[in-house]
């Protein structure tokens, strides 16, 4: 497609529960990015994938926190024992490299945890 | 990262020209000078970046102070399209982009 897709667009699921987010990046990019952002805040830096390898998950913010990338293109996002803190916006971008400009964002995923 | 502080939030009238200011005081001589904006309920998208030299492109300039230590997004004439939170991020490329709070414009029509 043509920019970065992120499913689902929104999501309700009780507290302790397992959810998994996906992100479909630009055809050919490889590097990956997750975010989140709460309300008012900018988006948070999660973890950051090079192809299939994670590069930098010095962002998760614990080990409930997980994230796979297996074939270098489609990356998802796994939350075992959903809090309600863990309620958010998770954003996920993809660029051609790991430069810093180029990013191109998907819309997120709105988590609500109740 | 070197740290920023822009205005939490700036105000301008429709066809006006807006100049949105960035300190980055702690910047490194490798960082580039990059800006994001995010519209309501969207990720963050590219504007522009730069090093030392004003940059311009087809959706704002950039103008970067001598020393580095601030710089300054330029929209030439503001549209309610423009409305939206514009952050600016020091960044070598070795790491992934860093975003503080930015800051937020109105435009009035």
């Amino acid at each position: 497609g043509a920019g970065v897709s992120q499913t689902p667009s929104n999501k309700v699921t009780e507290k302790g529960k397992y959810v998994e987010l996906r992100c479909d990046p630009i055809s050919g990019h490889t590097a990956l990015y997750w975010y989140r952002q709460s309300l008012g805040q900018g988006p948070e830096f999660l973890i950051y994938f090079q192809g299939t390898g994670a590069a930098d998950d010095s962002g998760l913010p614990n080990d409930r926190f997980f994230a796979v990338r297996p074939e270098g293109s489609v990356s998802t996002l796994k939350i075992q024992r959903t809090e309600r803190g863990d309620s958010a916006v998770y954003l996920c971008a993809s660029s051609l490299s790991a430069e810093g400009y180029g990013y191109t964002f998907g819309s997120g995923t709105r988590l609500t945890v109740v | 990262d070197a740290k920023t502080t822009q205005p939490n939030s700036m105000e301008s009238n429709e066809e006006e020209p807006v100049h949105l200011p960035c300190n980055h005081s702690t910047i490194s001589g490798t960082d580039y000078i990059h800006w994001y904006r995010q519209l309501p309920s969207q990720g963050p998208e590219y504007v522009i970046h730069g090093l030392t030299s004003n940059v311009n492109n087809r959706m704002a300039s950039l103008a970067i102070a001598e020393d580095r230590k601030s710089s300054t997004l330029i929209l030439h004439r503001a549209t309610l399209r423009d409305a939206a939170v514009y952050y600016c991020i020091p960044n070598s490329g070795n790491t992934p982009l860093v975003f503080g709070k930015g800051t937020r414009l109105s435009v009035i029509a």
